[in-house]
């Protein structure tokens, strides 16, 4: 079946730059989408269609892709942003199938 | 106000069966794909089961395939997971969300499901 891979935690200090990477071999041909989580609460979507963010969702979050891999970048990182990061695409195998990374920490130190 | 509200959770015994509902609200339901997402306590999101707007596309994972069952009543706005066969690894919230643009956009806010003897 297919995965996709994420680092399992990534730590940044407030202000600096926070870069979570998804990596699976299907992700040149399907989008790549980003939820942000925090405990206790659903996840919400932070960017969609590898680098549109909606409508709501801060500047300092944006997406960029390059081949297996998808990069979910948070600028100038504040305390509010540490919580749980997932990236999402679908299966290419045609199914109507969808598929979930494993989900990211962000610590803010 | 947009929303999506999931019952029929609950505590259930190993090999028995639930039937999961959601009840969809300010938005044009059937403009829109529905699934179900679950995540079993300290883990992480697990896509469940997909259908389109009328029902004519459907998917599951590997894992509940043969033993769930999704479905929608666009007239009542509202959408289904039929669990049989239920297995402890199946102990999870569950959530229902819309998909727009390729998105999981709108979430509910989960109900619990816990499979124990």
């Amino acid at each position: 079946s297919y995965e996709l891979t994420q680092p399992p935690s990534v730590s940044v200090s407030p202000g600096q730059t926070a870069r979570i990477t998804c990596s699976g071999d299907a992700l040149p041909k399907q989008y790549a989408y980003w939820y942000q989580q925090k405990p206790g609460q659903a996840p919400v979507l932070v960017i969609y269609k590898d680098s549109e963010r909606p409508s709501g969702i801060p500047e300092r979050f944006s997406g960029s892709s390059s081949g297996t891999t998808v990069t979910l970048t948070i600028s100038g990182v504040q305390a509010e942003d540490e919580a749980d990061y997932y990236c999402q695409s679908a299966d290419s195998s045609g199914t109507y199938r969808r598929v979930f990374g494993g989900g990211t920490k962000l610590t803010v130190l | 106000e947009v929303q999506l509200v999931e019952s029929g959770g609950g505590l259930v015994q190993p090999g028995r069966s639930l039937r999961l509902s959601c009840a969809a609200s300010g938005f044009t339901f059937d403009d829109y794909a529905m699934h179900w997402v679950r995540q079993a306590p300290g883990k992480g999101l697990e896509w469940v089961s997909g259908i389109s707007w009328n029902s004519g596309s459907i998917g599951y994972a590997d894992s509940v395939k043969g033993r769930f069952t999704i479905s929608r009543d666009n007239a009542k706005n509202s959408l289904y997971l039929q669990m049989n066969s239920l297995r402890a690894e199946d102990t999870a919230l569950y959530y229902c969300a819309n998909l727009d643009f390729g998105a999981f956009d709108i979430w509910g806010q989960g109900t619990m499901v816990t499979v124990s003897s």
